[in-house]
């Protein structure tokens, strides 16, 4: 079974700063996916960012950076100049890779809520 | 236009009263599945479901059940609901290919039981 651990319940950053938020798991897979989602008090899931294990290279969309440490089973997500909209909780979610059953499931964190100051 | 959709959007129910969420979606996705959010918990898995006639338990499924008749609907029900299913529930589906191809999600349900 796999762990997602985020160990930041709530963070706060200064507009157009930049916020590193963590996240860090446990697996015993060697091929998988890692997620960042973003929930707004909408309530909506939002997909942020993906990255596929098995890529040495750090994903990035726009803003929004991961740091991926595939050794240290750390996944990191970097928002460069934070925006009033990026206020919501942000969940890390890992998903084994293949064609099974077990492959399609996602595995959450905690979440972390992440509120941008004026 | 094409997604998830869950009803109802906001539901009270009283302790042993019984109800069924409503989830459907119109991209033909094989794999459904239903989470359910709690205050520091994150979401957790509930059931899951990879095609029509075919279900399986999630870290949750006490206290729920789910059938899946259709491609399109994959309904979860409370027989007797109890304080403790108090959450926000998630429907999400996917296609089961491999790849990081995003889940989409419904717009949740929140339930209150009292």
């Amino acid at each position: 079974a796999q762990t997602v651990t985020q160990s930041q319940p709530e963070m706060s950053v200064q507009e157009a700063e930049t916020v590193t938020l963590s996240c860090t798991y446990d697996t015993s897979e060697n091929n998988y996916y890692l997620f960042w989602y973003k929930q707004p008090p909408s309530r909506q899931m939002i997909l942020v960012i993906r990255q596929e294990a098995y890529k040495q290279q750090n994903a990035t969309e726009n803003r929004f950076s991961v740091n991926f440490q595939k050794a240290a089973k750390s996944f990191s997500l970097k928002i460069s100049d934070s925006q009033l909209g990026d206020t919501a909780m942000y969940f890390c979610a890992f998903m084994k890779r293949g064609s099974g059953a077990g492959s399609y499931q996602l595995t959450f964190g905690k979440g972390t809520k992440l509120s941008v100051i004026p | 236009n094409a997604g998830v959709t869950q009803t109802p959007k906001f539901q009270v129910l009283k302790t042993g009263q019984s109800m069924t969420l409503q989830c459907a979606q119109d991209m033909n996705h094989e794999y459904m599945s239903w989470y359910r959010q709690d205050p520091g918990m994150g979401l957790r898995l509930i059931h899951y479901s990879v095609g029509a006639g075919i279900t399986d338990q999630g870290e949750v499924p006490n206290g729920y059940n789910v059938s899946r008749s259709t491609t399109e609907d994959f309904p979860l029900r409370l027989l007797s609901a109890a304080p403790s299913q108090t959450s926000v529930y998630f429907c999400a589906s996917r296609y089961m290919i491999d790849g990081g191809d995003p889940y989409t999600f419904g717009s949740g349900t929140r339930l209150t039981v009292v």
